[in-house]
């Protein structure tokens, strides 16, 4: 079936260094995939997306390119700031109808960006 | 803001009693699902409800029950409460059945004493 590997928390920055949070996946077929954020207390928000192979998503300088040959869906900022402490998951959408459309989703990984 | 709400937002149940919570879906949404997250973990897909039929579901037992209203609105129920079933509850909400794009609701903390 369908998986999704995160890779472990916590991770703990200062302000400004660059953020990598490493996903991979297994799936058959052309998948989606997502990063979801989530603030201290509060719900899932949709951070960026991809839908097919060599897709980059980005958003608030955040950025994931969907790797179709490493299977993988790596989470990048050059520069992270405090308020970008948060837990992050990657998530996947499977292609097929039916069950397979759930979102799968990794562990999660928690991030603390100190000033 | 998602436009997804959920009530309540934090519950607390004695365990054996029977729960409640509901969602209102994103404007124009017809497509619902319910998640599960515990304490440090990912969350874990309950089921999914399309124009008010139940449209796959996981690995849940059946005292995890739900709805979907004519206006796309939807339920969660579970019965027989056990302490594991406390956790984070959370609705999304997509434009069709086949969307890429979910979107969440501040959630529900339900703890079971």
């Amino acid at each position: 079936g369908n998986s999704v590997t995160q890779m472990e928390g916590p991770v703990t920055l200062s302000e400004e260094a660059f953020l990598t949070i490493n996903c991979t996946y297994t799936a058959t077929g052309y998948p989606s995939l997502f990063w979801y954020v989530q603030y201290p207390g509060e719900g899932l928000q949709l951070l960026l997306k991809a839908t097919k192979a060599d897709d980059k998503g980005s958003n608030k300088g955040f950025e994931a390119t969907y790797r179709k040959e490493t299977t993988s869906f790596h989470l990048e900022k050059g520069s992270v700031q405090v308020s970008d402490s948060a837990v992050y998951f990657c998530a996947l959408r499977g292609a097929r109808a039916g069950n397979n459309r759930k979102l799968i989703w990794g562990l999660g990984t928690s991030l603390a960006v100190n000033p | 803001e998602t436009g997804v709400t959920q009530s309540p937002t934090h519950l607390i149940k004695t365990r054996g009693q029977q729960v409640t919570l509901r969602c209102s879906s994103q404007s124009g949404h017809n497509t619902v699902s319910w998640y599960q997250q515990a304490l440090g973990q990912g969350p874990q897909f309950i089921f999914q409800y399309y124009r008010e039929e139940e449209n796959g579901r996981g690995n849940f037992p059946p005292r995890f029950s739900g709805l979907q209203f004519p206006n796309y609105s939807s339920e969660l129920n579970v019965n027989a409460l056990e302490l594991d079933d406390s956790a984070l509850y959370l609705c999304a909400s997509s434009p069709t059945r086949a969307g890429t794009e979910a979107f969440f609701g501040q959630g529900t903390r339900l703890t079971v004493v």
